[in-house]
């Protein structure tokens, strides 16, 4: 079956505890991407990636680091959670570098740092 | 920054009424691409459209509809007849490239 997962789904932290939010897609997609989303803000873009090894800053990326080794995987770290990325995190890939077309979403990862 | 606004934070319906969501893009791309997307109370996000900026005729996909309209920058959202299973938030999306932009969502109550 064609997906996106996130592992953890739920993950409840202490402030400078670092931690690793793993996505994966098994579509061969080129581009892939980190979203945060909270109450009246939508979903903001943290990082994206258009090939392995190639990655760029969205628009809130400050606190956030990912990198791109493989293909299919794009692990967003958070080096030293704070209170205030308390957040729904959603992974998405798409099939082209450029976003042309529509972006597959992972089921999310509701993230609470204390 | 080039927005998206989706200015409905919330509507409510009765069932069967005919709901228009608005969307509001910025751009300076002449090329761009627009989006919706729902996101059903489980939490997941489901592709609804795409529409790419050189394309302004307006599509229908059973009772969605969506109006298109370069010189306005909308990119409007209809249900026609709507049903209790629409209740969800929709987000609108504009992409120009690499970057993603949504906007902060239309939450849609449909009561029975």
């Amino acid at each position: 079956e064609a997906q996106v997962t996130q592992n953890p789904r739920y993950l409840i932290t202490v402030t400078g505890k670092k931690l690793t939010v793993t996505c994966s897609q098994n579509m061969n997609h080129e581009y892939m991407s980190w979203y945060r989303q909270d109450p009246g803000l939508g979903l903001r873009q943290i990082y994206y990636s258009m090939n392995v090894e190639v990655t760029d800053k969205g628009d809130v990326p400050e606190g956030y680091k990912v990198s791109r080794k493989e293909k299919r995987n794009f692990p967003l770290i958070l080096e030293s959670p704070s209170p205030n990325q308390t957040s729904l995190y959603f992974c998405a890939s798409s099939l082209w570098p450029r976003v042309s077309d529509e972006q597959f979403f992972g089921p999310g990862t509701r993230l609470t740092v204390l | 920054a080039q927005k998206v606004t989706q200015a409905q934070t919330e509507i409510s319906v009765v069932e069967k009424e005919d709901v228009t969501l608005d969307c509001v893009y910025e751009t300076r791309d002449t090329t761009y691409y627009l989006f919706w997307y729902k996101q059903p109370p489980s939490g997941e996000l489901v592709f609804l459209i795409r529409r790419n900026s050189f394309d302004e005729q307006n599509e229908i996909s059973g009772r969605y509809s969506w109006n298109f309209q370069k010189s306005t920058s909308s990119f409007n959202f209809t249900i026609t007849a709507s049903q209790v299973v629409d209740s969800a938030v929709y987000f609108c999306a504009r992409s120009g490239g690499f970057k993603t932009i949504f906007g902060a969502g239309t939450r849609l109550f449909v009561k029975a």
